[in-house]
């Protein structure tokens, strides 16, 4: 099975940019990476997503190296209400039929 | 906006009982998937289905079984339930395709103890 690893926990300040990165050696050919947000007691919600090179939208960025095994979650000048639980998402198709797998999620701390 | 619900927030459940979690998805979506959540392990995929009457294993499926008999519901069952099963279980739901392209909509949760 594929893995993708994250840090388990960071800390930062408002207005600090935050940048996690996630490592996914094995991601499929066709896959794009997903990044979700999830708050205490509420499922994850979708922030963005990638396929390679950069993207980015009204609440973050992406960052994706050519060779693809890895992305970056870029949050800029972070507020106290980032604070949440960060995952990354790739499809898993080394056993032949697709899986998603998620990582087991940062844990984003924003201090005053 | 999109609606995922469950059916329950909240579930108390012995072992060995028959346990049934719901969910129901309002946007048509074809692709519906169930997860636990636990401490440190992040989500964990138990059982996904792409079209009704069709289910895969995810990574975690020992233990559970899925049934989806409705394009906008995906049930998950537990034949008997046990006390490592306790947990928060977490419904998603997408459109067609097997690519992480589709963005997945997720539930509330339903926290699951079993005594």
């Amino acid at each position: 099975l594929a893995k993708t690893t994250q840090p388990i926990s960071m800390d930062s300040y408002e207005g600090q940019e935050v940048n996690i990165t996630c490592s996914h050696n094995n991601i499929a050919t066709n896959d794009y990476i997903t990044w979700y947000q999830q708050f205490p007691s509420q499922g994850p919600r979708f922030i963005i997503q990638g396929y390679k090179t950069k993207v980015t939208n009204e609440v973050a960025s992406l960052f994706i190296p050519a060779d693809r095994k890895s992305s970056t979650l870029s949050l800029p000048r972070v507020s106290l209400s980032d604070t949440a639980v960060y995952y990354c998402l790739v499809g898993d198709a080394s056993g032949g039929s697709y899986i998603p797998t998620f990582g087991r999620g940062t844990s984003l701390i924003v201090h005053p | 906006d999109v609606k995922v619900t469950q059916s329950s927030r909240y579930l108390v459940k012995r072992t060995g009982e028959k346990v049934f979690l719901e969910c129901v998805q309002d946007m048509d979506h074809e692709n519906m998937f169930w997860y636990r959540q636990d401490p440190g392990l992040g989500l964990r995929l138990i059982y996904f289905s792409y079209d009704v009457k069709m289910k895969e294993k995810g990574d975690i499926p020992e233990g559970y079984s899925v049934s989806r008999e409705k394009k906008e519901r995906f049930s998950l069952i537990l034949e008997s339930a046990s006390t490592n099963q306790t947990s928060m279980y977490l419904c998603a739901s997408s459109f067609s395709g097997t690519s992480s392209y589709n963005e997945q909509f997720f539930g509330p949760g339903t926290r699951l103890t079993v005594l």
